[in-house]
């Protein structure tokens, strides 16, 4: 079956300027996480969703950063205000939803902030 | 706070090598383990998970986890060039609601 979709794949954008990020989980995943992957560095918990609340959202950096889920699918990631500091790979993942169930990723959006 | 650190390497390795990845963490509270694949480019994908301590093996990759030194380690046997990635560990929060990884290993194996 499908996997976790992410669009756009590539972002190039303006210092200053807002973003979005999508990404459709895989069908019937309850849970989907946001992450931010950094050169050289391992993936970076922003956010946790199950369903369409976020149950934890202790990993977003600062008030720059939303991500929403109205409908308990597809979820965007919204970067106000971007700064040249959040350049990164952001990586969007599903899981079924229990303790413990193994995370899915998409191949990410790599956001590039000049 | 992390709390799971992993050598990033680089690690070069022949083809058909045995390799050993290693990661350490400092609370003896964790009890579920995973090791994620990452090839350059691409998403992390699921390798093997382990729960609490002891081994677990899945064809030419076996994971192990030693609660008593607080290591996690990933065995390749007969590694393949196809194996060339970044390798990371990661473990589950508190909740098991989400995964804390660490910065990840990258491995080369040469034909």
């Amino acid at each position: 079956g499908a996997g976790v979709s992410q669009t756009p794949s590539n972002k190039v954008t303006e210092k200053g300027k807002y973003v979005e990020l999508r990404c459709d989980p895989i069908s019937g995943h309850t849970a989907l996480y946001w992450y931010r992957q950094s050169l050289g560095q391992g993936p970076e918990f922003l956010i946790y969703f199950q369903g369409t609340g976020a149950a934890d959202d202790s990993g977003l950096p600062n008030d720059r950063f939303f991500a929403v889920r109205p409908e308990g699918s597809v979820s965007t990631l919204k970067i106000q205000r971007t700064e040249r500091g959040d350049s990164a790979v952001y990586l969007c993942a599903s899981s079924e939803g229990q303790a413990n169930s193994p995370l899915h990723f998409g191949n990410g959006t790599r956001l590039t902030v000049t | 706070q992390k709390e799971v650190e992993q050598d990033p390497g680089p690690l070069s390795v022949p083809e058909g090598a045995i390799v050993s990845l290693n990661c350490t963490y400092s609370n003896s509270a964790f009890q579920y383990f995973m090791w994620y694949r990452q090839y350059s480019r691409k998403g992390p994908e699921l390798l093997m998970y382990t729960y609490s301590s002891g081994n677990k093996e899945d064809g030419r990759f076996t994971a192990q986890v030693d609660k008593s030194s607080k290591y996690i380690s990933l065995f390749i046997r007969d590694s393949q060039p196809s194996d060339s990635a970044t390798y990371l560990c990661a473990r589950a929060n508190q909740a098991g609601t989400a995964l804390i990884f660490g910065k990840g290993t990258t491995l080369s194996v040469s034909s």
